[in-house]
């Protein structure tokens, strides 16, 4: 059972460079997430989609951008990779639009910009 | 202010153990809470969810203080495998903001033989 799939799960860019992470659920979810994780900060929210067709910014949305392509997929693109954006990003989904659902999180992609 | 907050530690606890963590969390609003696990270099997966009630799930219990904002996670008996950072996560639940979790930066426990 697949869950959250997430790839590519290693990425190293040279500052300026573009690339887009890929996110797939197979547990028909409506909501969708990008997460950052970085030492001390905790998991922060970069992108979020509440369902097919809407995607709203979360906590440190700035350099990045998504699409939703349909139900399951959901990626996250870096339009010119910067250090600072050196971290763990984290696919997440969740079946429901409101509060009080699990979230399940795929494995991690750790991307070093150079 | 933070939304959730933790101590980051470390705990390092022998086997057999009790360890408790705490988390407070700054909207009294906030309507949903869960504590997650998260291994080295692995994602977050959820421990348990927090009910008003307390709830307990095996060596484990949750507890939740509205009046104080915290919530409170019990390991008894604590086995080597429990090493891991257990994250505090609050979703404030109002509408417009239903989807957002917040999480805290996770308390690391080691449990030592």
């Amino acid at each position: 059972n697949a869950g959250v799939t997430q790839t590519p799960k290693f990425q190293v860019l040279k500052t300026g460079q573009s690339m887009t992470l890929q996110c797939a659920q197979d547990m028909n979810h409506n909501s969708m997430y990008w997460y950052r994780q970085d030492p001390g900060m905790g998991l922060r929210l970069i992108y979020y989609s509440a369902s097919e067709g809407t995607t709203d910014k979360g906590e440190v949305p700035n350099g990045y951008n998504v699409s939703r392509l349909n139900k399951r997929e959901f990626s996250l693109r870096l339009e010119s990779a910067a250090p600072s954006q050196t971290s763990v990003y984290f696919c997440a989904s969740r079946e429901g639009q409101r509060g009080g659902n699990t979230i399940y999180f795929g494995e991690g992609s750790w991307l070093t910009v150079v | 202010r933070k939304e959730v907050e933790q101590d980051p530690g470390p705990f390092n606890v022998p086997e057999g153990a009790t360890v408790a963590f705490n988390c407070t969390y700054s909207n009294s609003a906030s309507q949903s809470f869960f504590w997650y696990r998260q291994d080295c270099r692995k994602e977050p997966k959820l421990l348990m969810s927090v009910y008003s009630s307390g709830n307990e799930d095996g060596r484990f219990t949750a507890q939740l203080n509205r009046a104080s904002q915290y919530i409170s996670l019990l390991i008894r008996d604590s086995k080597l495998s429990d090493s891991a950072t257990y994250l505090c996560v609050v979703n404030p639940g109002r509408s417009n903001t239903g989807n957002q979790f917040y999480f805290g930066t996770g308390t690391s426990l080691t449990v030592i033989p």
